[in-house]
């Protein structure tokens, strides 16, 4: 069983819908985690939330909303998303920000935008 | 400038081999170093942490040189369940993030 679980696993959908992933992690951890992998990309941090507040946004797009409720939930709303935005999205979450403790993955969501 | 780089492999070893990986870093303040495993279509999990003076875990040995600025994974009497693609990441240093490079893909053949 995994401490950090994302849903859903796979997800279609058209470049005019709304969706939304969930990550929830089980650990006690105070920072969370999105992170982008596309084929031959190292992975791409998109945000970081520590303690629910969001410390990091990385550059990324609007039509990618986080949201981030309580320390154990985190949400990444997709709108208007382009057939380039097609990847797995994982979500991560670590006990300290700074990256001195080791981040531990959801399953992930693989995403295509057709 | 790429911060944390692999050769991305692959890495196609017989069966009982010894196979090493190096990653090297850009940031000479990183502080930590974790190598994880990631198998096809499924996310990354932790194998080790990188401590200054190393670290073994059966058949797995991870290093750590500062002064050159690589980590390095040993991995004896390969298997073909090794076989998956292992990804080194970096951190600290007053970064939010770890910092991970695009991985090494192993294949080993029984």
């Amino acid at each position: 069983e995994t401490g950090v679980t994302q849903t859903p696993r796979h997800l279609v959908m058209g470049m005019t819908n709304k969706k939304s992933l969930k990550c929830e992690q089980h650990l006690g951890h105070n920072a969370m985690y999105w992170y982008k992998q596309s084929a031959k990309k190292p992975l791409e941090l998109m945000f970081v939330y520590s303690l629910e507040e969001r410390v990091e946004n990385n550059s990324v797009p609007s039509r990618f909303s986080p949201e981030c409720p309580n320390s154990s939930h985190l949400f990444l709303h997709l709108h208007t998303l382009q057939p380039e935005d097609s990847a797995l999205y994982l979500c991560a979450s670590s006990q300290d920000l700074g990256g001195n403790s080791e981040a531990f993955f959801g399953q992930g969501t693989r995403l295509t935008v057709v | 400038r790429k911060e944390v780089e692999q050769d991305p492999g692959p890495f196609n070893v017989p069966e009982g081999a010894t196979v090493a990986f190096n990653c090297t870093y850009s940031n000479s303040a990183s502080q930590s170093f974790f190598w994880y495993r990631q198998d096809c279509r499924k996310e990354p999990k932790l194998l080790m942490s990188v401590y200054s003076s190393g670290n073994e875990d059966g058949r797995f040995t991870a290093q750590l040189n500062k002064a050159s600025q690589y980590v390095s994974l040993l991995i004896r009497d390969s298997q073909p369940s090794d076989s998956a693609t292992y990804l080194c990441a970096s951190g600290g240093a007053g970064s939010y993030q770890l910092t991970f490079g695009k991985g090494t893909k192993l294949s080993v053949i029984p």
